[in-house]
Order: C-alpha cells, then structure tokens, then sequence
C-alpha cells in the first residue's frame, strides 16, 4: 500500500531533550515536506526536500533540523525543544517538485507535547 | 507571494442541505488549487484539484469546486451534506516547486 508512515504519533518530552521524528515513503518520491499544525494557523511548512542531498527551509525552519540521506526517509530532528513547539506534525511527499500539480500525499500525524 | 484565505473558520449545516466553503487566493502565477480534508485525529486527505484544466473540478464524494479567476476563488460545494462530512477543510494555493500555501481551514459540523 502507497504510504506516508511516521513514528512515533504521540510524543511528550521535556524541554532541551532531543528528539527525532521520522518519516518514511513508499513512493519513490523526490519530493518531501514537514509542517506543523496550529489552530487557527492552518497547515505551515518547516522545511522541504526537493531530492536526496537537497533541503531547504520553509515559513518557520527555526528550532529544527532535518536530513535526507535517502530517497525514502526525511526525520524532523529538534535538538532542544521548547514548549513553543508543541503542535500537530505532518509529513508529505509528492512527485517532482518542479510542478505546482502535484498534489502532496499526507502521513498520519505526529503529536508533540513538550512541558 | 501567494496566500489562502478561507472566509469561514466554522460553517454548521443540517444533514441533507448544501455545503459552501469558501475560499480566496492571491498568486502572482497561474496556480494550482487543492481542497484537503482532514477527519478527527487522521491526516490529510485530497478531495479535488483544479491545474487549469476545466473551472469545475469534482472531487470524492460529492464535493465539487469552481475556480473563478476574475473573483480568485475557488469555493468548495456539495449539493447535501451528511454526517460523514464533519470534518476541517484546507484550501490550499500552489504556484510552483510544491511551494504550498495552505488556509487556515473551515470546521464543518453537519447537524441531524
């Protein structure tokens, strides 16, 4: 089955413990993104990945990091995170990014708490 | 830049009667539109895409959307709401490189 698998869905760390996300598809796809979800804010993007090797920062990059070694994976890594952090995250990958069509197929969602 | 807005954060209906969700968009290109879904505590879903094909776009279950240039809208419809629609919908603007801008979204109640 086509997917977007993440893990862990649920998380509560404290502040300053490192954490990874990870973020796995199944597609081949070139293309991947995180965001995160607020109320009231919609859907705002971290970072994206456009092919492996190949990242660059979205609308609120600060306080993560990510890597994309392969095609398949793209982990969100927050080195020291804080509460302001806490949110709703979602992976998602498409095909080539060098389209405005390609609609971006979701993961299940990963919520954060950080205390 | 490019940017969403959807005009309505909640929008309550009766099961049975129709649905508008409207949505408004800024972009410098010809872009591309998305409606997403989202059911409690699930992902994303795409409903329907308009990628300047024809201006009505039908989607899945019943949803259809019209893309107005002259209005730059692209409101999101259904001719009979039911209970399985409650749900947050994202409109979503997308002009190139998958640079997607996404609303702020609309929480659909469907009342029996």
């Amino acid at each position: 089955e086509a997917q977007v698998t993440q893990n862990p869905r649920y998380l509560i760390t404290v502040t300053g413990k490192k954490l990874t996300v990870t973020c796995s598809q199944n597609m081949n796809h070139e293309y991947m993104s995180w965001y995160r979800q607020d109320p009231g804010l919609g859907l705002r993007q971290i970072y994206y990945s456009m092919n492996v090797e190949v990242t660059d920062k979205g609308d609120v990059p600060e306080g993560y990091k990510v890597s994309r070694k392969e095609k398949r994976n793209f982990p969100l890594i927050l080195e020291s995170p804080s509460p302001n952090q806490t949110s709703l995250y979602f992976c998602a990958s498409s095909t080539s990014g060098a389209s405005s069509y390609n609609e971006q197929f979701f993961g299940p969602g990963t919520r954060l708490t950080v205390l | 830049a490019q940017s969403v807005t959807q005009l309505d954060s909640h929008v309550s209906v009766s099961e049975g009667t129709p649905v508008l969700l409207r949505c408004n968009y800024s972009s410098s290109y010809s872009p591309s539109l998305f409606w997403y879904v989202q059911h409690p505590n699930k992902g994303l879903q795409l409903l329907l895409k308009y990628t300047s094909a024809a201006t009505l776009v039908k989607g899945i279950n019943g949803f259809e959307a019209e893309f107005k240039k002259s209005e730059t809208s692209f409101h999101l419809t259904k001719p009979s709401a039911h209970m399985s629609d409650a749900a947050e919908y994202f409109c979503v603007v997308s002009d190139y490189n998958n640079d997607m801008r996404f609303g702020a979204g609309t929480r659909l109640t469907v009342k029996p």
